[in-house]
């Protein structure tokens, strides 16, 4: 089973400063990986996503991540934040086994970031 | 294009009451799901749809039906509500899989008494 793993709930940073948002996976199947982003009182809305090809996915607004599949990883990063960029940051897996539909989008439980000034 | 709307913004319910989540995309998209999103859980998967007449469970399916009569509508029907149904639900569309981009729904806020 797929199953999605943020280890840090809140990642209190100033803004300007650089910020990695943590995120590890687990799956048998081949994965797609993604980061979504939630402001306040809205719905989620897509950062990036990595599908195949290059392992360094860039992003909306400045942020990129980098899938490690020997760390089983997909860590985001912006190397300089804004106040604009407090949210709640999900990352999720979805797969494809082969002959079967594991057609699933699977969610972490969430990074808050707060960027203060 | 209105993208993904969600009916009702806010709910109250009583315990034992049931009621239905309207969700309807306009983007002609065949992948269809619901979440529900509780603080410190992040975003569970209730219920999924690949097109129209086919559904499947997610993560949470208990005490949740849903049915996909037509590509546009996917409405999700508590049975009878219990205080663990306390949420904010999310209703979301993709073209075809679930690795496609999520269109997301601004999202309905449940709270059963």
């Amino acid at each position: 089973a797929q199953s999605v793993t943020q280890l840090d709930s809140q990642v209190p940073v100033f803004e300007e400063a650089p910020v990695e948002l943590r995120c590890n996976y687990s799956s048998s199947v081949s994965v797609y990986l993604f980061w979504y982003v939630q402001y306040p009182n809205q719905g989620l809305q897509l950062l990036l996503k990595y599908l195949s090809g290059s392992t360094l996915v860039k992003g909306i607004n400045g942020f990129e991540a980098e899938f490690n599949k020997s760390q089983t990883s997909f860590h985001l990063r912006k190397p300089s934040v804004h106040i604009s960029d407090t949210a709640e940051y999900f990352c999720a897996v979805s797969g494809q086994r082969y002959g079967g539909a594991t057609n699933k989008l699977i969610f972490g439980t969430g990074t808050l970031l707060a960027v203060q000034p | 294009n209105a993208g993904v709307t969600q009916t009702p913004k806010f709910q109250v319910l009583k315990t034992g009451q049931s009621m239905t989540l309207q969700c309807a995309q306009d983007m002609n998209h065949e992948y269809m799901s619901w979440y529900r999103q509780d603080p410190g859980m992040g975003l569970r998967l209730i219920h999924y749809s690949v097109g129209a007449g086919i559904t499947d469970q997610g993560e949470v399916p208990n005490g949740y039906n849903v049915s996909r009569s037509t590509t546009e509508d996917f409405p999700l029907r508590l049975l009878s509500a219990a205080p663990s149904q306390t949420s904010v639900y999310f209703c979301a569309s993709s073209y075809r899989l679930a690795a496609d981009t999520q269109y997301f729904g601004p999202g309905t806020r449940l709270t059963v008494l």
